[in-house]
């Protein structure tokens, strides 16, 4: 059973608040990622990171951003939500080489 | 650059039949994974199978298997035997061994008829 873990599941907060999601994982691993995925639709890759101190952006453009200060953290924040942030993030971690991805349950945001 | 393709938005298969879900990539490395993952209504990733690019046969996991043709940059995925269980979102992924990124797919939804 993977140990990774998103908070909060569900959050529904107002345009223009500061929100951050947090993402949490107890295995060590150094690569992080952060998707955002609208209901059965595609996951996009907004940020990851390759370790303590490095981040980098995903291919989708995002008003996001990350840290990474602690292996086990990689927390997303919002600096002024809006309705078009309304979606799904999925934060997921991994090893290196052939290893997979485990997957966080999720926070589905809706900004009203 | 690096891209994964996925051109079958939707499929249907009888159940205890097989199905292959397609999935075409784009990468200028040589080195690099090709993985598969389900995600059912309840909204989980669950990790089905890997392909390492190097590796000689196709990767099978119990009743998922992965038809790997590097020259043609395919790697599809092979369900036998339907179950009703197996309806769900299948989602296409790709690593690269010179960057860090995990990419994914626009995916497949497939329903399995009883």
């Amino acid at each position: 059973e993977a140990d990774i873990y998103q908070t909060p599941r569900y959050l529904v907060i107002g345009t223009g608040k500061k929100i951050t999601l947090e993402c949490s994982q107890t295995m060590g691993h150094d690569k992080m990622y952060w998707y955002q995925q609208d209901p059965g639709m595609e996951l996009h890759l907004i940020h990851y990171s390759y370790g303590v101190n490095s981040t980098e952006k995903g291919d989708l453009s995002s008003e996001s951003t990350v840290s990474r200060i602690r292996t086990e953290h990689f927390p997303l924040t919002l600096e002024s939500a809006r309705p078009s942030h309304t979606s799904q993030y999925l934060c997921a971690s991994r090893t290196g080489g052939n290893t997979e991805a485990f997957f966080g349950q999720g926070t589905r945001l809706t900004v009203v | 650059a690096q891209k994964i393709t996925q051109t079958q938005p939707g499929m249907f298969v009888q159940e205890k039949e097989a199905v292959t879900l397609d999935c075409t990539y784009d990468t200028s490395d040589q080195s690099y994974g090709l993985f598969w993952y389900k995600q059912p209504s309840s909204g989980e990733m669950i990790f089905l199978i890997y392909q390492g690019s190097y590796d000689e046969q196709n990767a099978t996991e119990g009743r998922y298997s992965l038809n790997f043709q590097k020259a043609r940059k395919s790697a599809n995925l092979v369900i036998s035997a339907s179950q009703l269980g197996d309806s769900a979102m299948y989602f296409c992924a790709m690593r690269e061994q010179s960057s860090y990124k995990l990419i994914f797919g626009s995916g497949t939804r497939l329903l399995v008829r009883p």
